[in-house]
């Protein structure tokens, strides 16, 4: 997880208001991903990038925007915050691990959205 | 609909048996299929991957397998110890890009 870090790690704010979550890595890889995971739901992507200038749509990009400023750097924006947000968010880096490519998770930043 | 199915929320098991989950995915090719493992308050971490054309993988306690025709994958671990104790998750990667669409996971308590 060190090679991955996430900021904040515990957040709580208001509906309506705009907050950024965001991800660094050491790993250097070009790929990088944001998921949200929900109880009973499992982990489901909001947006992936493939290197700074490709951002790509998931699953479930409604209501959220992302910024890739760096190859190391991947934000996720909530616009306007609202309940329903609410869930544990993880950033991911993509890269091979031997001729294997696996994703690297980050710790996890828990969101409520009152 | 794209469905991924893990077998159970949660399975108990003791200490030194094999634990055997299930993945089973509807609607999808997938190129690939991973396992990871997830601990309380932690991103998932790789466990596994096995491609399309291969039948079964191993790494050390843990083994793989992969039927396309069943749709199936199962996640065995051997000599299941307490520190095994987890939540498992798989992941479809469809079109070969590590995209990748996760199943709910399933809980394991390994009992001493």
């Amino acid at each position: 997880d060190a090679d991955v870090t996430q900021t904040p790690r515990n957040r709580i704010t208001k509906t309506g208001k705009r907050i950024m979550l965001e991800c660094s890595q050491t790993k250097g890889h070009d790929r990088m991903y944001w998921y949200r995971q929900d109880p009973g739901l499992g982990l489901r992507l909001i947006y992936y990038s493939f290197d700074v200038k490709d951002i790509n749509k998931g699953e479930i990009s409604d209501g959220y925007s992302v910024s890739r400023q760096a190859q190391a750097k991947f934000s996720l924006s909530l616009e306007s915050a609202i309940p329903n947000q609410t869930a544990l968010y993880f950033c991911a880096t993509s890269g091979y691990q031997g001729i294997q490519e696996t994703q690297y998770f980050g710790p996890g930043t828990r969101l409520l959205v009152l | 609909s794209q469905k991924i199915e893990q077998n159970s929320e949660a399975l108990n098991i003791q200490e030194g048996k094999t634990a055997t989950l299930t993945c089973n995915y509807t609607n999808y090719s997938p190129a690939y299929l991973q396992w990871y493992r997830q601990d309380p308050g932690r991103g998932p971490v790789f466990l596994l991957l096995i491609r399309e054309n291969e039948k079964e993988k191993r790494k050390e306690r843990l083994k793989v397998t992969f039927d396309t025709t069943l749709k199936q994958s199962l996640f065995h671990i051997t000599a299941s110890q307490p520190a095994d104790s987890a939540t498992y998750l798989c992941a479809l990667d469809i079109g070969g890009a590590n995209n990748l669409f996760f199943g709910t996971g399933t809980r394991l308590t390994v009992i001493p």
